[in-house]
């Protein structure tokens, strides 16, 4: 079974435009985390936020985290073609042995 | 260390064949995780292996599905009288123990059963 969430399943925009990408999940985490994945290829791990942070940056990459509402978003600014990418929440459960479980994913497209 | 690599990237099997993944972890990293990735949805956890221990395993590996990783080091899976409905993408990650670390994933091996 999938935890996570992401919102929308698809998300099409011209390049210097921002993409937000949102997660929700269902039970207490440890941490989750943001992938990328171009097509056809394996996972790259890009961002990882604690259960105890509310905010992390990397570069063009903006992710929050409200526990409250169990929810995530991630943030590309200044998008760029080679950003068209699908991309995954991840989230490490607590209690568990640091398993990740994934969402469905968002499927971005980049336009130049 | 060139990452984590899998070997075959391709296998196309007929139905009722066995198969077998080969995954070549980090070589610091003591967790390698197999997940089995369909079209248009995310990875699904398999199995995890801590050095040599298999620590869990996930409901979809069924009594066909079987992995190891001896000596801690490589892993393997082997599927045994492939149906249709295995074709995907399998892929394997590994991690270190301690800490809040990411993943490294491998590019996958996709699996077609014909």
């Amino acid at each position: 079974s999938q935890q996570g969430e992401e919102d929308p399943q698809a998300l099409s925009i011209q390049e210097g435009e921002n993409a937000t990408m949102n997660c929700s999940y269902k039970t207490s985490i440890n941490n989750l985390q943001w992938y990328r994945q171009n097509s056809g290829r394996g996972l790259v791990h890009l961002i990882l936020i604690r259960s105890n942070e509310r905010e992390k940056h990397s570069g063009r990459l903006r992710v929050t985290l409200d526990t409250s509402k169990k929810s995530s978003s991630l943030l590309i600014t200044a998008s760029r073609a080679a950003d068209t990418a699908s991309y995954f929440c991840a989230t490490d459960v607590s209690g568990g042995y640091n398993k990740l479980i994934f969402g469905a994913g968002t499927r971005l497209a980049v336009h130049p | 260390d060139t990452g984590v690599s899998q070997d075959p990237r391709h296998k196309i099997t007929k139905r009722g064949q066995n198969v077998t993944f080969r995954c070549d972890p980090i070589s610091e990293h003591n967790r390698l995780y197999w997940y089995r990735q369909t079209l248009g949805q995310g990875p699904e956890f398999l199995t995890y292996f801590q050095n040599e221990a298999q620590l869990e395993k996930s409901r979809l590996l069924s009594d066909r599905f079987s992995a190891e990783r001896p000596k801690g080091s490589f892993s393997t899976l082997e599927i045994q009288r492939t149906e249709q409905g295995d074709s995907a993408m399998y892929l394997c990650a590994s991690s270190p123990t301690r800490g809040d670390y990411g993943y490294t994933f491998g590019s996958g091996t996709r699996l077609t059963v014909v």
